[in-house]
């Protein structure tokens, strides 16, 4: 298909991990991006991963990549309240140009 | 450094109103863009600007124009709102096209 697929809701336990996954549609996608939007504010860039790697890790956040698949997903570990928000997923496609995901709604419970 | 702002915050048009967006950057980005987003559907590109002077229509220009002012500015108009351009419209810039992009705050807008 043409869309970036991602589940629209995930609910957590504060301390468990969170994992966000999302399918994407160019397999010639240069980069793939996890943006994280608060309630009322823009997206901010969470971490990018060039697709010549499989995985990359900053601190609490791990990404996944699946080439073959064209699965990415993004784990949170220990996540905290904190980390509620709508995570979208995005590739870079082939005019460079920028696709989104509809976004999943993390939803941390106390 | 104020990165992406966007004026208004919030907006209420009648059917057949007209507004404008305003939009500004102070990274020197060259890259400008316009998206909507409505729940369950991502954002949706309306139109962007690779640098200043051009432009070019995204997923969704039908009823929107824009104009990249300056480097600075890139401003979206609606010239007679519908009801279906009840969203929230986010501008966003870039360095260049294949970079990360930052977003403004949104405007929240509806149409009655």
């Amino acid at each position: 298909g043409e869309d970036v697929e991602q589940s629209l809701f995930l609910s957590v336990r504060e301390g468990d991990s969170s994992v966000i996954n999302c399918t994407y549609t160019d397999s010639s996608s240069t980069y793939l991006y996890w943006y994280k939007q608060e309630p009322g504010a823009g997206l901010q860039l969470l971490t990018y991963i060039f697709s010549n790697m499989d995985m990359k890790q900053d601190q609490r956040l791990t990404v996944l990549l699946n080439k073959k698949d064209k699965h990415l997903s993004l784990r949170i570990a220990d996540t905290q309240t904190g980390d509620s928000a709508i995570y979208f997923c995005a590739e870079s496609i082939a005019n460079n140009d920028m696709r989104f995901g509809a976004g999943t709604r993390l939803t941390v419970k106390p | 450094n104020a990165g992406v702002t966007q004026t208004p915050k919030f907006q209420v048009l009648k059917t057949g109103q007209s507004m404008t967006l305003q939009c500004a950057q102070d990274m020197n980005h060259n890259s400008m863009y316009w998206y909507r987003q409505d729940p369950g559907m991502g954002l949706r590109l309306i139109y962007y600007s690779a640098s200043e002077g051009t432009t070019d229509k995204g997923e969704v220009p039908n009823g929107y124009n824009v104009s990249r002012l300056n480097k600075r500015e890139f401003s979206l108009r609606l010239e007679s709102a519908a009801p279906s351009q009840t969203s929230v419209y986010f501008c966003a810039s870039s360095e260049n096209k294949m970079y990360e992009q930052y977003f403004g705050p949104g405007t929240r807008l509806t149409v009655t």
